[in-house]
């Protein structure tokens, strides 16, 4: 069983508070580390697919960082608006499937 | 833009009874994928499908599951006989190739209620 953990479970911040959560995961066999962005009632949206050790993405004011030698992976935010409001899964994928991580559920408050 | 759907939206049904969970992937895609969250748990992989076979199962994915793409467009999820323990969100998902490093697309779930 792999384990993928992420931390905080949630959190609160205040409009135009910058954030970041962490995805900790198995640093063998190691394939890509998935980011989505879940909205209640939608489907969970992609935000990254990160391969490389060191690899940085960004997605205007989203942006993940992938360090796959120590298993973790951080998502950052900045300047949080309302409209940031979701869960946030990463998923470790060592082949045909992804294992997802808890989520990190995140309130922005106007 | 191109949408993984999913029918029904929610569906109550009553223990031992069997359901069918359906999915329209996108056209392009080969790859193919059921998840699960049951409340307040992790998303939980069941099983994913490519040519036509089951290319990897969960432990979860037991003889009272199975799949089906039975017309080259549907890809189903079968529960022979519900349990109380299989209400769940479900979540189907399409991939162009093996999602090692291309996204998944995911569907906006089948929520199942077993009475």
């Amino acid at each position: 069983i792999l384990n993928v953990e992420q931390s905080p479970q949630s959190l609160h911040v205040q409009e135009g508070d910058s954030t970041n959560f962490t995805c900790s995961f198995p640093s063998s066999n190691f394939y890509a580390l998935h980011w989505y962005r879940w909205e209640t009632a939608k489907s969970p949206e992609a935000l990254f697919v990160m391969t490389l050790n060191g690899d940085e993405k960004k997605k205007g004011r989203i942006s993940a960082t992938l360090n796959t030698k120590e298993g973790y992976s951080y998502l950052y935010i900045k300047g949080s608006q309302p409209e940031d409001s979701a869960t946030y899964l990463c998923a470790f994928n060592a082949g045909n499937m992804l294992t997802f991580g808890g989520g990190t559920r995140l309130m922005v408050k106007p | 833009e191109p949408e993984v759907t999913q029918t029904p939206s929610h569906q109550v049904t009553q223990m031992g009874q069997e359901v069918i969970l359906r999915c329209v992937p996108i056209s392009n895609h080969l790859y193919f994928y059921w998840y699960r969250q049951i409340l307040g748990q992790k998303v939980e992989f069941l099983v994913s499908f490519y040519n036509n076979e089951i290319s990897e199962k969960s432990e979860i994915f037991d003889d009272q599951f199975s799949v089906e793409r039975p017309d080259g467009s549907n890809f189903t999820l079968k529960i022979r006989s519900t349990k109380l323990e299989d209400s769940a969100m479900y979540f189907c998902a399409s991939s162009e190739m093996a999602g090692e490093i291309t996204e998944a697309f995911f569907g906006q779930g089948t929520r199942l209620t077993v009475v």
